[in-house]
């Protein structure tokens, strides 16, 4: 029973498009993040949201925008999607009391055409 | 700005000897880091942590020693095992905890040779 899971696994895509990744925890976590990992391979933080606060990091782009329908869902969704894009999204839980560990998902390899 | 440093892309270590992988970090106000563990096609999976207050931390086959005045961390593993064979990323993390403020560094995929 997989603790956090992401789906598609894979996405080929037409630059302009729009799409979603979805992710879901069965932790019971209070904390979601979305994780960009980019050619360079540097894992780097998108978004962190519980229930109460969205904290974006500066450097991602309005075209993405992450949406928690309830605890337990936080998807990413990607307008206008560009070739620079192209990179492995992971999803990501904690329970934020202090020093967590992150649960990640396995990853979606989002390709850009 | 590379804040955590992980400058050996790749090691590879024989079957049963100790595995060594470093990590640097130029953030004074980091006081945790964890390792990360990642296999192909896999999300990473914690292994270990150290606080900025401890200079070693043990778990079985991993230890983590951490020299602050450095800057420095490392993993050593011992002894290594086939099953060790992943990429290994060094993370660390700024006071007032919570993991909105993990950086990460680049990964050192390690390979076991049999």
């Amino acid at each position: 029973d997989t603790a956090v899971s992401q789906t598609p696994k894979y996405l080929v895509t037409q630059m302009g498009n729009d799409k979603s990744i979805k992710c879901e925890q069965n932790l019971g976590h209070d904390t979601m993040y979305w994780y960009k990992q980019d050619s360079k391979k540097f894992l780097k933080i998108m978004f962190s949201y519980n229930n109460k606060e969205l904290i974006i990091n500066e450097t991602v782009p309005n075209r993405f925008s992450p949406k928690s329908p309830d605890k337990a869902h936080l998807n990413l969704h990607i307008n206008s999607l560009e070739l620079g894009d192209s990179a492995v999204y992971f999803c990501a839980s904690s329970q934020r009391t202090g020093y967590e560990k992150l649960f990640f998902g396995s990853g979606t390899q989002l390709s850009v055409l | 700005d590379q804040q955590v440093k992980q400058n050996s892309p790749s090691l590879s270590v024989q079957e049963g000897r100790i595995s060594i992988l470093n990590c640097d970090y130029t953030n004074s106000m980091f006081d945790y880091f964890l390792w990360y563990k990642k296999y192909p096609a896999e999300g990473p999976t914690f292994l270990i942590s150290i606080s900025s207050i401890k200079d070693k931390n043990e778990d079985g086959r991993f230890t983590v020693f951490l020299n602050k005045s450095a800057k420095h961390l490392s993993l050593h593993i011992v002894p290594s095992q086939p099953g060790d064979s992943a990429v290994y990323f060094c993370a660390g993390l700024g006071s007032g905890g919570g993991a909105d403020g993990l950086t990460f560094g680049k990964g050192t995929h390690l390979i076991i040779q049999p």
